[in-house]
């Protein structure tokens, strides 16, 4: 079945710690993306990579940092510089061509203490 | 400022009932509009998108009507399932953007009752 792969599913750290979620997708898309969820909000763009080597900054990139080396992978680190960072994390793919819906994965939900 | 907005956090429809979900939104370049469903602890799944050459698209028992003029679209859901019981989230974006650089509302959580 293709898909998106989020892992861990729940995560937990230490305040001052890096960590970074995995997201991996079996689509054959070019576009990823990154979005955190609060409660009660909707999904905010954190970083977005619409080819292998390139990304751009989302809305809310301070904090985060991302890497595209394969098509496949598209990981995100949250840093300590991060001031919010308990969150609900997703990640999506999509077809680069026109306008095509979203794929997400269930999710990573870090908590920081 | 926010330029999606769903007015309403909840709404409870009884099994059978019609259930309508609004959303509004203020950016007069968005021309194509999705929505998505999600369960809990799961990712959104995309449920039915509209054009903005378009003011009605139907799939199945989802129709999403698009006003325009006054910036505003709706998802009409009939007759409704207990399954339907979701967060649904309304987004927007230009057709010259990708689709991943959506704007999204904050959700409405529909609770279908038997």
């Amino acid at each position: 079945d293709g898909g998106i792969t989020q892992s861990p599913k729940y995560l937990f750290r230490k305040e001052g710690q890096n960590v970074t979620l995995s997201c991996e997708q079996n689509l054959n898309h070019d576009a990823m993306y990154w979005y955190r969820q609060d409660p009660g909000q909707g999904l905010r763009l954190i970083y977005y990579s619409q080819i292998v080597n390139d990304f751009q900054k989302g809305d809310i990139a301070e904090g985060y940092s991302v890497s595209r080396e394969k098509k496949e992978s598209f990981p995100l680190t949250v840093t300590s510089a991060q001031k919010n960072p308990t969150a609900f994390y997703l990640c999506a793919s999509s077809m680069q061509q026109g306008v095509s819906p979203l794929h997400f994965g269930n999710g990573t939900r870090l908590t920081v203490t | 400022d926010q330029q999606v907005k769903q007015n309403s956090p909840s709404l409870s429809v009884q099994e059978g009932r019609i259930s309508i979900l609004n959303c509004d939104y203020t950016n007069s370049m968005f021309d194509y509009f999705l929505w998505y469903k999600k369960y809990p602890a799961e990712g959104p799944t995309f449920l039915i998108s509209i054009s903005s050459i378009k003011d009605k698209n139907e799939d199945g028992r989802f129709t999403v009507f698009l006003n325009k003029s006054a910036k505003h679209l709706s998802l009409h859901i009939v007759p409704s399932q207990p399954g339907d019981s979701a967060v649904y989230f309304c987004a927007a974006t230009n057709y010259n953007t990708n689709a991943g650089k959506s704007t999204f509302g904050d959700g409405t959580t529909l609770t279908v009752k038997p």
